[in-house]
């Protein structure tokens, strides 16, 4: 069965400093994988997707996710934050298979410091 | 495009009315979907549509009825509202993926916080 886990409830760093939220998934296949922001009051919206090809890819925002099939992982990062990056972020795992349900990770808050 | 639009964004009910929330797409996208969100606990699949007449359950699906006559419109019945269906509800549509049954990424609405009392 697929899952998602995001070990980090809440992160705190300082702006300007760089980001890594961390995401790990089970999947039987190739998963397709993403990265969906909330901000406060705010439906999701979609940061980045993994679904074959360059294991790293690029999002909006400055955001980037590398996929590694030997850790199960699809680790956000962003090189240096900004204080309107403070939201919540969810990671996500889906699959080609039919009857596939795209699944969430309870999600990580991200605090900025000034 | 207005992508996906909920109605309305916030409503107290008292506990036994009944309501519908409201989701529409212009996206043509064949598959959507009903979430709830509660505090640390990510997002619940309540139920979906793969197309027009077509639903089935989602994980947590009691208490709750959808319906899907057209593509664009997935309205969500809440009929005895209790205080546990106290949440904030997500509406979400997304194409097809390569495979009957699968899908690809998802695009949110804005949200209707509801509360139950």
């Amino acid at each position: 069965a697929q899952s998602v886990t995001q070990p980090d409830i809440h992160i705190t760093v300082s702006e300007g400093a760089s980001l890594e939220l961390r995401c790990n998934y089970s999947y039987g296949a190739t998963p397709y994988l993403f990265w969906y922001v909330q901000s406060p009051g705010q439906g999701l919206q979609l940061l980045l997707k993994y679904f074959s090809g360059d294991t790293l890819v690029q999002g909006i925002k400055g955001f980037e996710a590398e996929f590694k099939r030997s850790q199960s992982s699809f680790n956000l990062r962003k090189p240096s934050v900004h204080w309107s990056d403070a939201a919540e972020y969810f990671c996500a795992v889906g699959g080609m298979n039919r009857d596939d349900k795209i699944i969430f990770g309870k999600g990580t808050r991200l605090h900025i410091l000034p | 495009n207005a992508g996906v639009t909920q109605t309305p964004k916030f409503r107290i009910l008292k506990i036994g009315q009944s309501m519908t929330l409201q989701c529409t797409q212009d996206m043509n996208h064949n598959y959507m979907y009903w979430y709830r969100q509660d505090p640390g606990m990510g997002l619940k699949l309540i139920y979906y549509s793969v197309g027009a007449g077509i639903t089935d359950k989602g994980e947590v699906p009691n208490g709750y009825n959808v319906s899907r006559s057209t593509t664009e419109d997935f309205p969500l019945r809440l009929e005895l509202a209790a205080p546990s269906q106290t949440s904030v509800y997500f509406c979400a549509s997304s194409p097809p993926g390569l495979r009957i049954g699968s899908s690809y990424e998802q695009y949110f609405g804005p949200g209707t916080r509801l509360t139950v009392t």
